[in-house]
C-alpha cells in the first residue's frame, strides 16, 4: 500500500525558511522511473507544482520559485525534504507531496499539511 | 511556461445527466516520444486531489467507466456520463510535458 505523509511546522514567520518532510511507504525512492513532487494549494485556489526529485536524484523546480526552493531525499529514511526560503504571507497554503509514476502522473498524494505564514 | 485553461469554471448537474469539461493548453502536449502529457484530477471536498486519467484517456485504477477523457494536441475534454452525487468536487487538468502546471479547476455540484 503506497502512502505519503507530510510533516512540518503549521506556522512560520515572514522571512523564515520552511522545511517540510514527506515520508513515503509502499515504494522505494530508488524505484526506476518513479519520483516525488511537492505541490501547494492556497485556500480556495488551484494546486501549484513546486519541485520534483526523480529516482536518479535529478531535480526540477518551478520556474517562478526556483530561487527559493531546494529538494532533497534520504533514501535510508524514505524521506523527501523541501526547503523554501524567505517565506511570505502569500505562501500560506496546504502543501502536498505526491508520488510521480513512470507516466509522470501524480498517482498517490499525501493528506497535505496547512502552513500559515504570519508574524 | 505552459498555461492551462478550463471551461466552464463551474457546473451544476442533475443526477443521471452528463457533464463535459474543456481543457486547453497554450502549447501542444504531444511529446516527440509519441505520448501526450495531459492528466485529469478530482479534488473532492476536504480531500487531496486524486488521479482520474493520465495521458489523456488512460483511466487510473478504480475510476468508474462513467468517466472518459479525450482530445489531442492542445484541446482536451473530460466527460462524465450519468453524474452521481459522489462526483461533486473540483476537476483539474494538468500538463506534464514541460515541468507541471494545473488548470484553474472546474467546480461541479449537484442540482
Amino acid at each position: 500500500q503506497v502512502t505519503l505523509k507530510e510533516s512540518g511546522p503549521v506556522l512560520v514567520k515572514p522571512t523564515e525558511t520552511l522545511t517540510l518532510t514527506c515520508t513515503v511507504s509502499g515504494f522505494s525512492l530508488r524505484s526506476a522511473r518513479m519520483g516525488v513532487s511537492w505541490i501547494r494549494q492556497p485556500p480556495g485556489k488551484a494546486p501549484e507544482w513546486l519541485a520534483h526529485i526523480f529516482s536518479n536524484d535529478e531535480k526540477s523546480y518551478s520556474t517562478s520559485l526556483k530561487s527559493r526552493l531546494s529538494i532533497s531525499r534520504d533514501t535510508s529514511k524514505s524521506q523527501v525534504v523541501l526547503h523554501m526560503t524567505n517565506m511570505n504571507p502569500v505562501d500560506t497554503a496546504t502543501y502536498y507531496c505526491a508520488r510521480v509514476s513512470s507516466t509522470l502522473a501524480f498517482d498517490y498524494w499525501g493528506q497535505g499539511t496547512l502552513v500559515t505564514v504570519s508574524s | 511556461d505552459i498555461v492551462m485553461t478550463q471551461a466552464p469554471l463551474s457546473l451544476s448537474v442533475t443526477p443521471g445527466q452528463s457533464a463535459s469539461i474543456s481543457c486547453k493548453s497554450s502549447q501542444s502536449l504531444l511529446h516527440s516520444d509519441g505520448r501526450t502529457y495531459l492528466y485529469w484530477y478530482l479534488q473532492k471536498p476536504g480531500q487531496s486531489p486524486q488521479l482520474l486519467f493520465y495521458e489523456i484517456s488512460s483511466r487510473f485504477s478504480g475510476v468508474p467507466d462513467r468517466f472518459s477523457g479525450s482530445g489531442s494536441g492542445t484541446d482536451f475534454t473530460l466527460k462524465i456520463s450519468r453524474v452521481e452525487a459522489e462526483d461533486v468536487g473540483v476537476y483539474y487538468c494538468m500538463q506534464g510535458i514541460h515541468l507541471f502546471s494545473f488548470g484553474p479547476g472546474t467546480k461541479v455540484d449537484i442540482k
